[in-house]
């Protein structure tokens, strides 16, 4: 069964610092890797994906991917409290089906 | 159209009544997924729609529940003889192709409550 782990949390910083959210995979046929952020009571709003192993940054975001230790992070720099939310990663593997992590929730406190 | 679109944003239905929900995807996206998300909870795979292919049902929780599309346009998720714990958000989501690099655009959702 492909699984999706991640810390559920809360996990706080206060404003200004890197926020570390991550997330371990278990199946190794992934392909493609998202982060969403989903605010209370919204839907899932997609932030980045990553596909190849290494780091992609996207303003002040950076996505983190490591196939061989089947881990991808998301760094949120210089966290603001507009950033307080629940993370989501999520996976694609051969099925077409994306598995969604249960999420993460961030607090960012000024 | 822009986004992903669903109907209606919330419902109250009695127990043992039938629910219809319906999602219109975005324009040229020929992926179409439901999920369902219980309070607090993660995102549950309910059933997935790939352009005029025959649809993974594999995430169906029992056979009160159906969906159809037809083509790469509306869908429609049936819940019959609905029950309490059928309470949850369900969200659409829809995606360019297949396997994508893109990512999946998420509808707001229906909040269903089963009373």
């Amino acid at each position: 069964q492909k699984e999706v782990e991640q810390n559920s949390g809360p996990l706080s910083v206060p404003e200004g610092a890197i926020a570390s959210l991550n997330c371990t995979y278990s199946d190794r046929g992934s392909q493609s890797f998202f982060w969403y952020r989903q605010y209370s009571g919204k839907s899932p709003e997609l932030i980045m994906f990553i596909y190849s192993n290494g780091d992609k940054e996207d303003g002040r975001f950076t996505a983190q991917l490591n196939k061989a230790s089947q881990y991808v992070s998301l760094l949120i720099r210089d966290s603001q409290p507009s950033d307080s939310a629940t993370y989501l990663c999520a996976f694609l593997g051969g099925s077409y089906i994306p598995t969604f992590g249960r999420g993460t929730s961030l607090i960012v406190h000024p | 159209g822009a986004g992903v679109s669903q109907s209606p944003s919330n419902k109250v239905t009695e127990k043992g009544k039938d629910v219809e929900l319906r999602c219109d995807p975005i324009s040229g996206h020929t992926a179409l997924y439901w999920y369902r998300q219980r309070l607090g909870q993660g995102l549950e795979f309910l059933i997935y729609f790939q352009g005029n292919s025959a649809p993974d049902k594999s995430g169906l929780p029992s056979d009160r529940f159906s969906a159809e599309r037809t083509g790469e346009s509306v869908s429609t998720l049936t819940i019959q003889r609905t029950q309490q714990e059928d309470s949850a958000v369900y969200l659409c989501a829809s995606s360019f192709g297949q396997a994508s690099n893109y990512g999946y655009t998420f509808g707001s959702g229906t909040r269903l409550t089963v009373v």
